[in-house]
């Protein structure tokens, strides 16, 4: 039962145009929501998280916004840049998760100059 | 300061050996997680220890065991390996066990390859 799922294994989009990548959960117990990245041969870095006390958390080029009713999250990029190709993982963690995430599938997503 | 340490980068092992994975977590932090990740299949939560104590476990066979030193160092053991024991191996560490900022440290994994 996968209870994060990025339905999009892939996205490409221009540089200097926005880059939206989207998330959905099925576990009501979920409150706090994490964007991961990650370049290849190295380990996810953190990127940007929210809380489920909020509908939107921005830092920089890059906002998060999370829709509840609908258990939908996504990333927005802008403007998108040729260092932002990576693959990003949404991850998820509840009260009593710990240090546990569970994690969706992935995103690849490529920045074209 | 350095960042989460993992060693063996790469290793091939052939089916039903055993392997040993080591981690050395960003100095001050006490919780250590690892997690498997697999093609398609996203990253899998393994176990998370805090103070030498396994606070939580993924849904993994028994094959799979960790444990935690007084130096908050950890590592992992498979058993048995199997084909599909194939992955890379990321160990994170984070100050303390939960969250207040939820952020975990990533090391860089370390791939495993079964034969």
């Amino acid at each position: 039962d996968q209870q994060v799922k990025q339905n999009s294994p892939s996205l490409s989009v221009q540089e200097g145009r926005i880059s939206i990548l989207n998330c959905d959960y099925t576990n009501s117990m979920f409150d706090y929501f994490l964007w991961y990245k990650k370049y290849p041969a190295e380990g996810p870095t953190f990127l940007i998280s929210i809380s489920s006390i909020k509908d939107k958390n921005e830092d920089g080029r890059f906002t998060v916004f999370l829709n509840k009713s609908a258990k939908h999250l996504s990333l927005h990029i802008v403007p998108s840049q040729p260092g932002d190709s990576a693959v990003y993982f949404c991850a998820a963690s509840g009260e009593t998760s710990g240090s546990r995430l569970t994690f969706g599938e992935g995103t690849q997503l490529t920045v074209n100059p | 300061k350095a960042g989460v340490t993992q060693t063996p980068r790469y290793l091939i092992k052939t089916r039903g050996q055993q392997v040993t994975l080591s981690c050395s977590p960003i100095s001050g932090h006490r919780s250590v997680s690892w997690y498997q990740q697999t093609p398609g299949q996203g990253l899998q939560f393994l176990f998370e220890y805090f103070s030498e104590t396994q606070r939580n476990k993924g849904n993994f066979p028994g094959r799979f065991s960790g444990r935690q030193f007084s130096n908050s160092r950890s590592e992992m053991n498979v058993s048995t390996l199997e084909l599909g024991d194939s992955a890379l191996y990321l160990c994170a560490s984070s100050l303390k066990a939960g969250f207040d900022t939820g952020e975990l440290f990533f090391g860089e994994g370390s791939r495993l390859t079964v034969l």
